[in-house]
């Protein structure tokens, strides 16, 4: 079957760095989404890897492995309002979203 | 700037009637979703349409039904809605063949049946 598993939560302090795993075991790959999705808001775009390596935006930045079906968000200078829940997706061998379960993550003052 | 618009927001149903969430897009993308999101689990894809006049089966299909009529509309609809269908529901849209292909997501509809 096709599994994507990330923490189910996460606290970190205001200013710090955190980062967020998630790894997958998906029928072939096309490419990985991380959204960010507030309560009660929908989901919305935060990067999409299909080489492996960093891609950097801002604050945010993510990685891919391919040959380990792993990736990583990693927020830098966190601030209250990245509280919010982060949702890893992976587009399968039929260009299909498989998603995971979210990690919320909780900022800290 | 619209995006796409999901109508109704929140709804309280009995169980047994029939109700459709209306979605429109205003971005003519090619391909449309019906996702909903329940505590603690991922998006669970419901049905898709890859173009207009095109309709597909998602992960969890049974007991809703679709239609693409022109490319901005995509109701989902219960027919006879059940307790097991109070969820949130996101209705998304997305270019495919563009370069990440991401999903553009509507504002949700809760929807609660007793």
């Amino acid at each position: 079957g096709q599994n994507i598993d990330q923490p189910t939560e996460m606290t970190a302090t205001e200013g710090a760095i955190v980062q967020i795993n998630c790894t997958y075991q998906t029928s072939g790959f096309n490419g990985l989404f991380w959204y960010q999705q507030h309560a009660g808001e929908a989901p919305t775009f935060l990067s999409y890897n299909v080489l492996d390596g960093l891609e950097e935006k801002g604050r945010f930045s993510s990685f891919l492995s391919r040959s380990k079906g792993y990736s990583y968000l990693l927020l830098k200078e966190l601030q209250m309002k990245d509280s919010a829940s982060y949702l890893c997706a992976v587009k399968d061998s039929n260009y299909q979203l498989i998603w995971g379960a979210g990690t919320k993550l909780i900022i800290k003052p | 700037i619209a995006g796409i618009t999901q109508a109704p927001t929140s709804q309280i149903l009995a169980a047994g009637r029939r109700m459709t969430l209306r979605c429109t897009q205003d971005m003519r993308h090619n391909a449309m979703y019906w996702y909903r999101q329940d505590l603690g689990l991922g998006l669970r894809l419901i049905h898709y349409s890859n173009t207009a006049g095109t309709t597909g089966k998602g992960e969890v299909p049974d007991g809703y039904s679709v239609s693409r009529a022109n490319t901005d509309d995509f109701p989902l609809t219960l027919a006879s809605a059940v307790p097991s269908q109070t969820s949130v529901y996101f209705c998304a849209s997305s270019e495919q063949g563009a370069d990440t292909g991401e999903l553009f997501f509507g504002e949700g509809s809760r929807l609660t049946v007793l």
